[in-house]
């Protein structure tokens, strides 16, 4: 099974600050198939990221994904006071999805 | 509008057995592949099974494997789990979740869960 470690587990940052999130998979795997999502208290996760670098339907162009390989980020540009929340990783490999641990995006 | 609405969790004891279901509503389900993912408490997400647009290919983590079982009605757009000897670890809130279409295999579409409690 291929693991997801995401770094930092928490980042505190202010609003206009520049966010950047660490996906490292145990594997290589291809970029088509790693994907990020954002998560809300009491909310259902949701897609940002699909492909390592396409934005999903309606997310804003503050969200951008990058990497290959082994090692993919998420980079928010300037933090939105809705920014604020956990973020995960997921990959796709053999009948098999898992998750990265996740990362808190907190206000400082 | 995309709706997944999932029911059917309650407490139940260790040992014990339950379905859940998840309705689907504002997209074509049976185009769509569709999985369960489960949160335990305050804890990240955790993949739990997949069944594809048809029902003809089923997968399950390891943790499950065995004891849960994924279905699914398109005629009545329905994703249904079944969960058999339940354990305290399977506490969690588990959510439906529709997987893209166009082959990237990430979850597009997600309801908000219903959560499971085994507990004596």
């Amino acid at each position: 099974e291929i693991v997801l470690t995401q770094s930092p587990g928490t980042l505190s940052l202010s609003p206009g600050e520049r966010a950047t999130l660490s996906c490292r998979a145990s594997q290589s795997i291809s970029s088509s198939y790693l994907a990020w999502y954002q998560q809300k208290p009491g909310q259902a996760p949701r897609l940002l990221i699909y492909g390592a670098s396409s934005r999903a339907t309606g997310i804003p162009d503050r969200f951008s994904g990058s990497g290959s390989g082994t090692d993919f980020t998420l980079t928010i540009s300037r933090l939105e006071p809705e920014d604020f929340a956990v973020y995960y990783c997921q990959q796709y490999a053999g009948s098999s999805w898992t998750f990265g641990q996740g990362a808190k995006v907190e206000i400082k | 509008e995309v709706q997944l609405v999932e029911s059917g969790g309650v407490v139940v004891q260790p040992g014990g057995s339950l379905r859940l279901s998840c309705a689907a509503s504002g997209f074509t389900f049976d185009d769509y592949a569709m999985h369960w993912v489960r949160q335990a408490p305050g804890k990240g997400l955790e993949w739990v099974s997949l069944i594809s647009w048809d029902g003809g290919r089923t997968s399950y983590a390891d943790s499950v494997k065995g004891r849960f079982t994924i279905s699914r009605d398109n005629s009545k757009n329905s994703l249904y789990l079944q969960m058999n000897s339940l354990r305290p670890e399977d506490t969690a809130l588990y959510h439906c979740a529709a997987q893209d279409s166009t082959g990237y295999y990430s979850l597009d579409y997600w309801g908000q869960g219903t959560l499971v409690t085994v507990s004596s």
